[in-house]
């Protein structure tokens, strides 16, 4: 059974830093690409970056291009999503979401539970 | 970027009824479009993609249809478990850019 669980949301004040995290089990991790998925309160859905199975590719919305940065461990089936900078319109809930393929995300099969990210003073 | 529609924002629906949910883009994605529905505090969960193909175990009253920029999502009856929001995605960019429409909630009558 596919599972995705993140990790590391919190409060955090306006120009601050976290990190989240999302560990997967029940599937081949490197095999697939991967996503974060974010959705602020009451609003839609809002994809925030993507990477490819090896890591070598990664992308961003433009809304968080060079404040945002993700990465994986293979090793240890996990995503990262490092968030620098951070804003009050970067409050949400992040969820990661698996891909159907190595190389591209296109659109999340299996989603975490997500983690709620504050930025407020 | 592609810029992602859906009509209506809410609709309403009495149970065994059927809804037609549509969803536009700003530009051809062909068939790179996916449906998701989301339930109040649950993650999305994926419905379709490709269009018009079911993911594993999501029941055939649930269609898709469309190609290019219109698209529509067809929920044939109703049933209590389908009230939800109801999110459309494409995936056609390059570079890997990937919009989502604002959503369509189909509430009970």
């Amino acid at each position: 059974e596919v599972q995705l669980l993140e990790s590391g949301g919190g409060l955090v004040q306006p120009g601050g830093s976290l990190r989240l995290s999302c560990a997967a089990s029940g599937f081949t991790f490197s095999s697939y690409a991967m996503s974060w998925v974010r959705q602020a309160p009451g609003k839609g859905l809002e994809w925030v970056s993507g990477i490819s199975g090896s890591g070598g590719s990664t992308h961003y919305a433009d809304s968080v291009k060079g404040r945002f940065t993700i990465s994986r461990d293979n090793s240890k089936n996990t995503l990262y999503l490092q968030m620098n900078s951070l804003r009050a319109e970067d409050t949400a809930v992040y969820y990661c979401a698996k891909g159907p393929n190595l190389y591209n995300w296109n659109y999340g099969d299996y989603w975490g539970q997500g983690t709620l990210v504050t930025v407020s003073s | 970027e592609i810029v992602m529609t859906q009509s209506p924002a809410t609709l309403s629906v009495s149970p065994g009824e059927r809804a037609t949910l549509s969803c536009r883009a700003s530009q051809s994605v062909s068939s790179n479009l996916a449906w998701y529905q989301q339930k109040p505090g649950q993650a999305p969960r994926l419905l379709i993609y490709g269009a018009s193909t079911r993911t594993t175990g999501i029941p055939a009253r649930f269609s898709g249809s469309g190609s290019g920029t219109e698209f529509t999502l067809t929920i044939s009856s109703l049933q209590s478990e389908d009230f939800a929001v109801y999110y459309c995605q494409q995936y056609n960019n390059w570079p890997r850019i990937f919009t989502f429409g604002p959503g369509t909630k189909v509430d009970i009558k």
